[in-house]
């Protein structure tokens, strides 16, 4: 277990509506990165917050947001979903942004869009 | 961005070492080498990091060719709950987002 807590596990969305997930960081942990897993797919990084600052963002539409907040936790919302939304996301903690420090993961949401 | 390069799929015995390979040829001096795994319908779990030391903890071992253009993960005693998919990861010069590839997918049978 890396104390990484992901809620909810499981959602079922329309398309076109719009989703919020959340995330708890492990203890101590100023830095949470969030993930896109399509099926049978690597991870794609979706965004970075570092101390309630986005800090590097990937190849996502704008309608991808997320929030830090003052204790670390983090949430990622999606507007006007669409089918290509279905995946598991996932979001991942660590102790700063920079190159030595591993991140670690939550079991992940897995949201899927009819 | 660096790249890495993986094969697809492994398989080991159960007890045996298990040797993952991985080729990063376009890696920069100051990016570090990661390695992730992912068992099925989990999130990934941290497994060792390493810049141009080989490294050890109680998971694995990480060897890094003196050039640093490849490395291989070493499970020393394969069981099957390490049956899963390893991804070799180079980080990122910029807030340290992690690019994965396809990784290896380990099969460690009995």
């Amino acid at each position: 277990e890396t104390g990484v807590t992901q809620s909810p596990t499981h959602l079922i969305k329309t398309r076109g509506q719009q989703v919020t997930l959340r995330c708890s960081s492990q203890s101590g942990h100023n830095t949470v990165s969030w993930y896109q897993q399509a099926l049978g797919q690597g991870p794609q990084f979706i965004f970075q917050y570092y101390r309630e600052e986005e800090n590097g963002r990937g190849n996502f539409p704008p309608r991808f947001s997320g929030l830090q907040f003052p204790n670390y936790s983090s949430e990622l919302n999606v507007n006007a979903l669409e089918l290509d939304d279905s995946a598991l996301y996932l979001c991942a903690s660590s102790l700063g942004s920079g190159l030595s420090y591993e991140q670690y993961f939550g079991p992940g949401t897995r949201l899927t869009v009819t | 961005d660096a790249k890495t390069t993986q094969p697809p799929s492994m398989d080991c015995a159960e007890g045996r070492a298990a040797n993952l390979p991985c080729n990063h040829s376009t890696i920069s001096g100051n990016e570090y080498v990661y390695w992730y795994r992912q068992i099925h319908s989990q999130g990934p779990q941290y497994i060792i990091h390493g810049l141009k030391n080989n490294e050890t903890n109680e998971m694995a071992s990480l060897i890094i060719t003196e050039d640093r253009k490849s490395s291989t993960l070493i499970l020393p005693h394969a069981t099957l709950r390490d049956t899963a998919v390893y991804y070799c990861i180079v980080l990122q010069n910029q807030g340290g987002k992690l690019i994965f590839g396809q990784g290896t997918e380990l099969s460690v049978k009995p």
